[in-house]
């Protein structure tokens, strides 16, 4: 099955740095999806982008998407401890089952 | 209130046993999903429904079968249990009627197989 693939695959930071991360497909898509998962939790929807948005924010987040290279970044800024998570990037195809294809996740550490 | 519940939230179990997992959602959302986590992490979708119809259906093996009594409800049996189904559970629902399909998850079951 085509899984997307996030980059990079671990990243450490310091409070208050800036985390990147970067996600790619390879199909169409209707829209690109951002999720984060708390250890031990399930996941929760972040943001989305639609196919013909190329950027989107919401409170700390930036998300891009730039469809010719079929990818995406996720930029989380002035991060926090309570960001620590993994995050995940989904993208809805186009003339899909509602079935979301998702990629391999980031696992981000914000370190105090 | 919570959106989407599963239980159990752990199950640990002996190779070979039969079990099950309930998923309900009070979003009354029209299309539910059973996805496997592995220990990677990685995500994996295995059975959908909407509205009580399987739309989705990867290729798990046979021993996997969703039933789902109505369209809150989607549950997960699993018979003659292995080492390898040994994974995180989660359930997810999302709205019909909107283009985004954005998933709501449960809190996951952890299955481990002794």
């Amino acid at each position: 099955s085509q899984q997307g693939e996030e980059d990079p695959q671990a990243l450490s930071i310091q409070e208050g740095e800036n985390a990147t991360m970067n996600c790619s497909y390879k199909t169409s898509i209707n829209n690109l999806q951002w999720y984060r998962q708390n250890s031990g939790r399930g996941l929760v929807h972040l943001i989305l982008i639609r196919s013909n948005e190329r950027e989107k924010h919401s409170g700390r987040l930036r998300v891009t998407l730039d469809t010719s290279k079929k990818s995406s970044s996720l930029l989380i800024t002035a991060s926090r401890a309570a960001d620590t998570a993994s995050y995940f990037c989904a993208t809805d195809n186009a003339g899909n089952n509602r079935k979301l294809i998702w990629g391999l996740g980031t696992s981000l550490a914000v370190n105090p | 209130d919570t959106a989407v519940s599963q239980t159990p939230k752990y199950l640990v179990t002996q190779m070979g046993n039969d079990k099950s997992i309930k998923c309900e959602q009070n979003l009354g959302h029209d299309t539910m999903y059973w996805y496997k986590q592995d220990s990677k992490k990685f995500l994996k979708i295995m059975f959908s429904y909407n509205n009580k119809e399987l739309i989705i259906n990867e290729t798990v093996p046979n021993r996997f079968s969703p039933k789902s009594p109505d369209k809150a409800h989607l549950n997960l049996h699993i018979n003659s249990l292995e080492l390898g189904d040994s994974a995180v559970y989660f359930c997810a629902s999302s709205p019909l009627g909107t283009s985004k399909n954005i998933q709501y998850f449960g809190a996951g079951t952890r299955l481990s197989v002794l």
